[in-house]
């Protein structure tokens, strides 16, 4: 089987940094992804990894060490606005890709 | 990125009635989509694999004759709940990806069923 673990939530003041960790153990292991969703809506892709190391895209950032089936989403400068789960995403490809997702990490960002 | 619509956006049927609900890829040819559940402040479950012109791959635990997949185009995916109970009520969401990297979302379809 599969799983992914990331903490539940996490509560940070504008203007901060946070990071958000995500261990997983998968077989046919493809990479690594993040999504952002707030509440009522689709998720949004933010990022993906199937490399290890660093990927920035402006105030977001994300990491992946596959010897370590570990990944990390780093959020800079953080607005108001990014209140809103984050979920780590494993694809693997078992004669097929597949998307499995982890059960979401809440962020509060406290003016 | 990719265009992912859904339709319809909500709907409320009652018991023991059927519902479909429509995946359009509209800019680019999806040969595979997913569908997913999501119940209030919890994950996506992915429930099957929508595999063009061929029978679609169901997660175990998800019941096939339950919620039937069509996906008789490049840019359609249908799923149909059947018999629809009130703990069928969710919001289903379709994905259509490319090599595995990014998922494309369409926008969801809140199902309640009284």
């Amino acid at each position: 089987g599969q799983s992914l673990e990331q903490p539940s939530e996490v509560t940070a003041v504008e203007g901060a940094i946070v990071q958000i960790n995500c261990t997983y153990q998968t077989s046919g292991f493809y990479g690594l992804s993040w999504y952002q969703q707030h509440d009522g809506g689709a998720p949004t892709f933010l990022s993906y990894n199937a490399l290890d190391g660093l990927e920035e895209t402006g105030r977001f950032s994300s990491f992946l060490s596959r010897s370590d089936s570990y990944g990390y989403l780093l959020l800079q400068e953080l607005q108001m606005k990014d209140s809103a789960s984050y979920f780590c995403a494993v694809t693997r490809n078992t004669g097929g890709f597949k998307t499995i997702f982890g059960a979401g990490t809440r962020l509060f960002v406290k003016a | 990125g990719a265009v992912v619509s859904q339709h319809p956006s909500w709907v409320i049927c009652k018991s023991g009635t059927s519902v479909k609900i429509e995946c359009r890829s509209l800019d680019f040819q999806a040969t595979t989509m997913f569908w997913y559940r999501q119940f209030p402040k919890q994950s996506l479950m992915l429930m099957a694999t929508s595999n063009e012109g061929s029978k679609a791959t169901y997660e175990q635990g998800v019941e096939k004759d339950k919620f039937l997949i069509n996906h008789a185009s490049l840019t359609l995916s249908t799923l149909t709940v059947t018999s629809a109970h009130p703990e069928d009520s969710s919001f289903y969401i379709c994905s259509s990806s490319g090599a595995g990297e990014e998922q494309y979302f369409g926008p969801g379809t809140r199902l309640t069923v009284t």
